[in-house]
């Protein structure tokens, strides 16, 4: 089946600096993947859409300054946390869709991000 | 607003009872997918309903999707504690993202 996976599984750094997380679908190739970021007991929700090639779509309140996304190929996209702050620590998930539709998305295992 | 409703948020049972979850919308979808997430990993597939009316059974688990596919319930029978997690329902609406639904977490105590 389509694997996605996720680089590193944990982290933790100091206030003030960047953390890049990969995504990676190993056997599938992803015109699209998504970020979500989920809060303790909570949901995923939606970061931002990443185009293989183009620009990413961020949703409503997200600052594209902050997380900056890079999608170079069809096999990975990453998400950069600049200058993070405790309030970005969070349990952050990327997700790749087989047809680059927004059905059928298969999930990575998450990235555990710790702020100090 | 939440477009996904799910309820309970939370529950708790016995080993061997049953349950429902039910995910709620007033928006029509093209297509409703359920995951199961484990702390500390990633959401998982079960299954996606695309007709209405539609019933799905993955062995213990049914998944039925409401004939104007605005609605999605998730049954399981003799629950187990391998089947603790939280629930999560998901929209699918054109070419637009998955819209999530809040969760269930479920806990079956042995």
């Amino acid at each position: 089946g389509a694997v996605v996976s996720q680089h590193p599984s944990r982290v933790i750094c100091k206030s003030g600096t960047s953390v890049k997380i990969e995504c990676r679908s190993l056997d599938f190739q992803a015109t699209t993947m998504f970020w979500y970021r989920q809060f303790p007991k909570q949901s995923l929700m939606l970061m931002a859409t990443s185009n293989e090639g183009s620009k990413a779509t961020y949703e409503q309140g997200v600052e594209k300054d902050k997380f900056l996304i890079n999608h170079a190929s069809l096999t990975l996209s990453t998400l950069t946390v600049t200058s993070a702050h405790p309030e970005d620590s969070s349990f952050y998930i990327c997700s790749a869709g087989l047809s680059g539709g927004t059905d059928t998305q298969y999930f990575g295992p998450g990235t555990r991000l710790t702020v100090l | 607003t939440q477009l996904l409703e799910q309820s309970p948020q939370f529950l708790s049972i016995q080993e061997g009872e049953n349950l429902t979850v039910y995910c709620n919308s007033s928006s029509v979808f093209s297509s409703l997918q359920w995951y199961r997430q484990e702390p500390g990993e990633g959401p998982v597939l079960l299954v996606t309903v695309v007709t209405g009316g539609e019933v799905k059974k993955l062995k213990r688990l049914t998944f039925q999707f409401g004939d104007a596919r605005k609605d999605s319930s998730l049954h399981i029978t003799a629950a187990q504690p391998g089947d603790t997690g939280l629930y999560l329902c998901a929209g699918v609406r054109g070419n637009t993202p998955l819209v999530f639904g809040k969760g269930t977490r479920l806990s079956v105590i042995a």
